[in-house]
């Protein structure tokens, strides 16, 4: 079946360094690929995605370009802050057609220091 | 507007009660999902629907029912729960392509109902 695989957290940096999280997925078929972030106490929220390869999302100086031939999905900001601090989610589309929702990663936890 | 809202957000309970969780769209998609969020935050699908017909029912134990009475509804009722019952549960909702009867858009999530089990 499909499944994503994720950098396990929590991952901790300074504000102002480079973020890169590893995601790289097992699908049939050409899911479209995710990125969801969830604040604290918060649902869950589209940050990007790619619906076909080398396709780039991107949103708020956040990246991810959709590499069919590594099967990844990297998440990569330049310079990151404090409130970037969140659980974030990679994720993918059925393959399967219909309402078959998103099949997520474990999740991984950024802490950002001041 | 909130667009996909879940009641109660918190919910505090003995084992072997019943309760519900309820969930509203008024996004007009017309399928909806049920998530359970453990304690280290995996998150795994228990349910869909789509236009109230159920789609997806995951390995859950059957003391979890879903309902839905309208395509803007998906409540969740759990009988006898179980200390293990204890997560974040996450109410989605999306639009399934009609053309190419496909998942191609985002999800969009509620803030989740915390049930803790005692």
């Amino acid at each position: 079946g499909d499944s994503v695989t994720q950098m396990e957290g929590p991952v901790t940096l300074s504000e102002e360094a480079f973020l890169t999280i590893n995601c790289t997925y097992t699908a049939t078929g050409y899911p479209s690929l995710f990125w969801y972030v969830q604040y604290p106490g918060e649902g869950l929220q589209l940050l990007l995605k790619a619906t076909k390869a080398d396709d780039k999302g991107s949103n708020k100086g956040f990246e991810a370009t959709y590499r069919k031939e590594t099967t990844s999905f990297h998440l990569e900001k330049g310079s990151v802050q404090v409130s970037d601090s969140a659980v974030y989610f990679c994720a993918l589309s059925g393959t399967g057609g219909g309402a078959d929702g998103l099949t997520f990663g474990k999740g991984t936890h950024l802490i950002i220091q001041p | 507007d909130t667009a996909v809202s879940q009641t109660p957000k918190y919910l505090v309970t003995q084992m072997g009660n019943d309760k519900s969780i309820k969930c509203e769209q008024n996004l007009g998609h017309d399928t909806m999902y049920w998530y359970k969020q453990d304690s280290k935050k995996f998150l795994k699908i228990m349910f869909s629907y789509n236009n109230k017909e159920l789609i997806i029912n995951e390995t859950v134990p059957n003391r979890f029912s879903p309902k839905s009475p309208d395509k803007a509804h998906l409540n969740l009722h759990i009988n006898s729960l179980e200390l293990g019952d204890s997560a974040v549960y996450f109410c989605a909702s999306s639009q399934v392509s009609r053309r190419f009867y496909a998942n191609t858009g985002e999800l969009f999530f509620g803030e989740g109902s915390r049930l803790t089990v005692l």
